[in-house]
């Protein structure tokens, strides 16, 4: 148990669909990650936010909209995504993005789209 | 660009020796490496940070090495076990949140 949940963990959509993901870490902790990891490919640093505040988009299609409403929750709204678009979402937290402090990960949400 | 990779995509071990996975990275500015370990359908795990003014730095069955010289760093897993079967990646920052990750090594412990 790292102390960060994702719901839900797999997730199935059309590419006409809307439907978000959900993080929530109870480490305290004040930076949220959105990652994406595909199958042979290393981990894809999406969003970072910083107390609530959106500190990197990493050139991430506007298909994917990340929203931060307090430190201990973050959200990632999809719609209209591609089928290249299917990887394993990782949320992550750290103390703070100002130190190389470690990250920890979520479980990650498995997406399928179709 | 900066990179960090693993040497092998996989490694089998008998249950019982030991493991060495290694990392090698291209950032000599890179200064915080992290091990993460990866069951199947599970996130990544956090198993041992190194700082780049240590070379050596030990924990429960784990042990991670690092060369500043040559950019390398290895995992050593004493006493391999079925349950260290997972990928093993390792990740490398230099100074703020973001981390260079490699591909991982695939860990098949044989019993």
């Amino acid at each position: 148990e790292t102390g960060v949940t994702q719901t839900p963990r797999h997730l199935v959509m059309g590419m006409t669909n809307k439907k978000s993901l959900k993080c929530e870490q109870h480490l305290g902790h004040n930076a949220m990650y959105w990652y994406k990891q595909s199958a042979k490919k290393p981990l894809e640093l999406m969003f970072v936010y910083n107390f609530k505040e959106q500190t990197e988009n990493n050139s991430v299609p506007s298909r994917f909209s990340p929203e931060c409403p307090n430190s201990s929750h973050l959200f990632l709204h999809l719609h209209t995504l591609q089928p290249e678009d299917s990887a394993l979402y990782l949320c992550a937290s750290s103390p703070r993005t100002s130190d190389p402090d470690t990250q920890y990960f979520g479980p990650g949400t498995r997406l399928t789209v179709l | 660009g900066e990179s960090v990779g693993l040497h092998l995509p996989t490694l089998s071990v008998q249950e019982g020796d030991n493991s060495i996975i290694n990392c090698a990275y291209s950032n000599s500015a890179s200064d915080y490496f992290i091990w993460y370990k990866q069951e199947s359908g599970k996130g990544p795990q956090f198993i041992i940070d190194i700082r780049s003014n240590m070379d050596k730095r030990q924990g429960q069955r784990v042990t991670v090495l690092l060369n500043k010289t040559v950019k390398h760093l290895s995992l050593q897993i004493a006493a391999t076990q079925p349950g260290d079967s997972a990928v093993y990646f390792c990740a490398g920052g230099s100074g703020t949140y973001k981390y260079i990750f490699g591909t991982g090594t695939r860990l098949k412990v044989l019993a």
